[in-house]
């Protein structure tokens, strides 16, 4: 396992198009993160699950945002009907959550949107 | 709710001094703990040091050491003798110990080293 992977590294779309962005996280890792980090600022809190159960979402989650880790494995993340707001790069991380705090995540090398 | 406020957009530094990036957080919690990531242009977040609250002992990694001071909820990096390598934007993040938190980062420092 050489880390977290996330596909595609760069996704182009027009505006009002959907687009999917894959993570696969550290196999053993149980707590998968997806993030939205646009240029000079930190990466936003989007949501977050351990295994298959999503646990948290952020406001900035609007309804055109949807995730899935379907068998606590990999996660999606859908943007529908882009907006050229949503350009950023999306970072996903990972982290094994054994009831402790000293859960260091790690992170992909992101996918950066950009809709045109 | 939890913050954190990275105040220092821009720190400049020359090689082989050390430096100070600031971090403050705000939480209620008794038990969280204390991340700081760099983040070089191509994009990657590296993980660089970790502090739990109730840890009496500043944590330290190789050149990265993290000056907490829990009363004035701070939790300051030191890198001492930078490194052209060490240019790059450092966040400072916070996780509570409870299930059904998440990792929570500062705006970030961008640190320039020069030679």
């Amino acid at each position: 396992d050489t880390g977290v992977s996330q596909n595609p590294r760069h996704k182009i779309t027009k505006r009002g198009q959907n687009v999917t962005f894959r993570c696969d996280p550290i196999s053993e890792h149980n707590r998968l993160y997806w993030y939205r980090q646009t240029l000079g600022q930190g990466p936003e809190f989007l949501t977050y699950f351990q295994n298959e159960a999503q646990l948290e979402k952020s406001r900035l989650l609007s309804d055109r945002f949807s995730a899935e880790r379907p068998k606590g494995s990999f996660s999606t993340l859908e943007i529908q009907r882009t907006e050229q707001g949503d350009s950023a790069m999306y970072l996903c991380a990972s982290s094994l959550y054994g009831g402790s705090v000293n859960t260091e995540a790690f992170f992909g090398q992101g996918t950066r949107l950009t809709v045109v | 709710a939890q913050k954190i406020t990275q105040t220092q957009p821009g720190m400049f530094v020359q090689e082989k001094e050390a430096v100070t990036l600031d971090c403050t957080y705000d939480t209620s919690d008794q038990s969280y703990g204390l991340f700081w990531y760099k983040q070089p242009s191509s994009g990657e977040m590296i993980f660089l040091i970790y502090q739990g609250s109730y840890d009496e002992q500043n944590a330290t990694e190789g050149r990265y050491s993290l000056n907490f001071q829990k009363a004035r909820k701070s939790a300051n990096l030191v890198i001492s003798a930078s490194q052209l390598g060490d240019s790059a934007m450092y966040f400072c993040a916070m996780i509570r110990s409870q299930a059904g938190t998440a990792l929570i980062f500062g705006k970030g420092t961008t640190l320039s080293v020069s030679s």
